[in-house]
């Protein structure tokens, strides 16, 4: 079973803090790691988006760290902002024996930064 | 707005009857995905269609449902004979290409469907 498994389930973090959120995969096929945003009642909107040949990713104050060796990836949030408050997806893609890239979603965080 | 566009928003259907969800891909986009999100799951791949063709239905329920990508007009994603569990939001996402693991998927905002 290919499962991307993330973690935590939910999140507080104060205005200005660090928001960390952890993601760990099985499947050593997976190639690309994106992370998607979704506010309620919208689609996911993909964020930032990493390849296994690359340990770190930063756009603004989103930053992917990942490790390839210990099969995880993780979504750092800098400077918080209670417009950040979403639920946040990890997800994996890889070439299927049937032709294409579907992505594995985890089963979502949702953070809530506090003023 | 040139995003993927889905409709209808909200689908309230009857068990037994038919639901129909519409998907328009962005802009110069050809591939099309369909993936369901039950409450508080993250979302499940379904389907992955070209102009014409069905590529992987893998995560596709092998009975009442079924997609479709036409040359002209949206995708249709068909439930028939709905069931209670069939509630969820069901999102399409659209890409420019495959030739690699880069080609971002952009998602439209869903469709919730409600089986009374």
């Amino acid at each position: 079973q290919q499962q991307v498994k993330q973690s935590p389930q939910s999140l507080i973090v104060q205005k200005g803090g660090i928001s960390i959120i952890n993601c760990a995969y099985e499947n050593t096929a997976f190639d690309y790691f994106p992370w998607y945003q979704q506010f309620p009642g919208k689609g996911p909107a993909l964020l930032i988006a990493i390849r296994p040949d690359v340990s770190e990713k930063k756009e603004g104050r989103f930053t992917i760290s990942f490790n390839k060796s210990a099969k995880q990836f993780s979504l750092h949030i800098m400077d918080s902002q209670p417009g950040d408050s979403a639920t946040y997806f990890c997800a994996a893609s890889m070439h299927t024996g049937a032709g294409s890239y579907q992505l594995t979603f985890g089963k979502g965080t949702k953070l809530s930064v506090i003023p | 707005n040139a995003g993927v566009m889905q409709n209808p928003r909200h689908l309230v259907r009857r068990r037994g009857q038919e639901a129909r969800l519409r998907c328009s891909p962005m802009k110069g986009h050809s591939h099309v995905y369909w993936y369901r999100q039950l409450p508080e799951e993250g979302l499940k791949f379904m389907v992955y269609l070209q102009k014409e063709n069905i590529i992987d239905e893998s995560g596709m329920p092998k009975e009442r449902f079924s997609a479709e990508f036409p040359k002209e007009g949206p995708s249709i994603l068909r439930i028939q004979q709905v069931v209670r569990g069939d509630s969820a939001a069901y999102f399409c996402a659209s890409s420019r290409g495959q030739r690699s693991p880069n080609q971002p998927q952009h998602f439209g905002d869903g469709t919730r469907l409600s089986i009374l």
